[in-house]
């Protein structure tokens, strides 16, 4: 199975400021036959349903607002927020959708300071 | 709008079966390939099985195959998740999860149903 890591496991964060979460595979998800990375990012807020932000690493879901950026190559991938809003506090998870079994990461717990 | 609802979640003893239910609506169900996902109270979310849109073919994580069996009704716009044999480390509340035909990925939730597994 494909081995998901994140780092950190905990991220206080000030609204207005930006945050990163980093996440790795243990295996490159770069699908070479279609050229697509099939790593995707989820946000589950408290009390509620894991919901999609970032598909094949970069493309944002609908409705998800443009603070929200993802990017990395091969095994090592970042997720960015350019400015916390007080509404984006949650876990963050890593999911890789390479083969199967899909897996997650651990989840970043993500809170205002 | 897209509507996924689970049922048939609650307390059961180890070693017997429950069988959970998740009822599509807002979209054409059939056209979809459905996957289910639990998460251990106070855990993260492991992915448990899929199916594509016909029904044609399944995949399980190795934790759970051979014991849990995922099907789906297009008729009745319904996916269930057969669980047997059932362990204390099945305790997790299960969300079904619909694929988008475009990106692969879940792009919409179940609210989730707990299954509490104890003796």
């Amino acid at each position: 199975d494909i081995v998901m890591t994140q780092t950190p496991l905990s991220l206080p964060v000030t609204p207005g400021e930006p945050a990163s979460i980093s996440c790795r595979s243990s295996q490159s998800l770069f699908d070479s036959d279609d050229g697509n990375t099939y790593l995707d990012w989820y946000l589950q807020k408290p009390g509620q349903s894991p919901q999609l932000l970032i598909y094949r690493l970069s493309f944002r879901a609908s409705g998800v607002p443009d603070r929200f950026s993802g990017s990395g190559s091969g095994t090592d991938f970042t997720l960015k927020i350019s400015r916390v809003e007080a509404e984006d506090v949650g876990v963050y998870y890593c999911e890789q959708r390479l083969e199967f079994p899909f897996t997650f990461g651990p989840g970043t717990k993500v809170e205002i300071k | 709008q897209v509507q996924l609802v689970e049922s048939g979640g609650g307390g059961v003893q180890p070693g017997r079966s429950l069988r959970l239910s998740c009822e599509a609506s807002g979209f054409i169900f059939g056209d979809y390939g459905m996957h289910w996902v639990r998460q251990a109270p106070g855990k993260g979310l492991e992915w448990l099985a899929v199916i594509w849109y016909d029904g044609t073919n399944e995949y399980y994580r190795d934790s759970v195959r051979g014991r849990f069996t995922i099907s789906r009704d297009n008729s009745k716009n319904t996916l269930f998740l057969q669980m047997n044999s059932l362990r204390a480390e099945d305790t997790a509340v299960y969300y079904c999860a619909r694929e988008n035909i475009t990106s692969g990925s879940a792009d919409h939730w179940g609210q989730g149903t707990l299954v509490a597994v104890s003796s």
